[in-house]
């Protein structure tokens, strides 16, 4: 079965410094979805990648699906204490499937 | 952006009583919602994928009796844990979906705790 290489598995950061989180598949991605998630909290959509070498950024945070479409990276810039909490990326591994399979997640915390 | 709500956001109640939680969207149609589970610093655990008017399908290993899934809206699905247990206590996360090529959005979770 396919599965979703996440790291690091956790990442311990002083604020201001940047960041990179990898998500590796063995297979071709139909579609990459990055959230983030607090403790004991829901996930949060951050984005979503569906093109080979697609780049999307939001405030601070960007994301890249490489040409093939098996590994996304997760670059935060100058990174804050409310950048902290787990990280994880979640994947469509076929055409019109609707259920993902989710990377292992990346634990962030970031240092006042 | 898309918005799921998920309620009781927290739930305490004594062995043998069922409970159901509600996952809504609030401002899209789902065409497909999630029952998911965490335990504690793990990822999440899909149990269940439900599509509007027909039953769910459930995941290898979960039981279909003990966790009972209804998707009769297109904005609301429940799911009632039937006859909780202590080893039922965890996480349990809901998300939605309108179709393939779009990002799943999920509620806020809600915590079970089973005494």
């Amino acid at each position: 079965s396919q599965e979703l290489e996440q790291s690091p598995q956790s990442l311990i950061v002083q604020e201001g410094k940047n960041l990179t989180i990898n998500c590796t598949s063995s297979k071709t991605l139909y579609g990459l979805y990055w959230y983030k998630q607090k403790y004991g909290e829901g996930l949060i959509f951050l984005m979503m990648l569906q093109k080979g070498g697609e780049e999307k950024s939001h405030e601070k945070i960007t994301a890249k699906l490489d040409e093939k479409k098996q590994q996304s990276s997760l670059h935060i810039t100058a990174s804050q204490p409310s950048h902290a909490g787990i990280y994880l990326c979640g994947a469509d591994p076929t055409s019109g499937t609707y259920k993902y399979i989710f990377g292992t997640g990346t634990r962030l915390k970031v240092l006042a | 952006g898309a918005v799921v709500s998920q309620h009781p956001s927290w739930v305490i109640c004594k062995s043998g009583t069922s409970v159901k939680i509600e996952c809504r969207s609030l401002d899209f149609q789902a065409t497909t919602m999630f029952w998911y589970r965490q335990f504690p610093k793990q990822s999440l655990m899909l149990m269940a994928t439900s599509n509007e008017g027909s039953k769910a399908t459930y995941e290898q290993g979960v039981e279909k009796d003990k966790f009972l899934i209804n998707h009769a809206s297109l904005t609301l699905s429940t799911l009632t844990v039937t006859s909780a247990h202590p080893e039922d206590s965890s996480f349990y996360i809901c998300s939605a979906r309108d179709h393939a090529r779009q990002p799943q959005h999920f509620g806020d979770g809600t915590r079970l705790s089973i005494l």
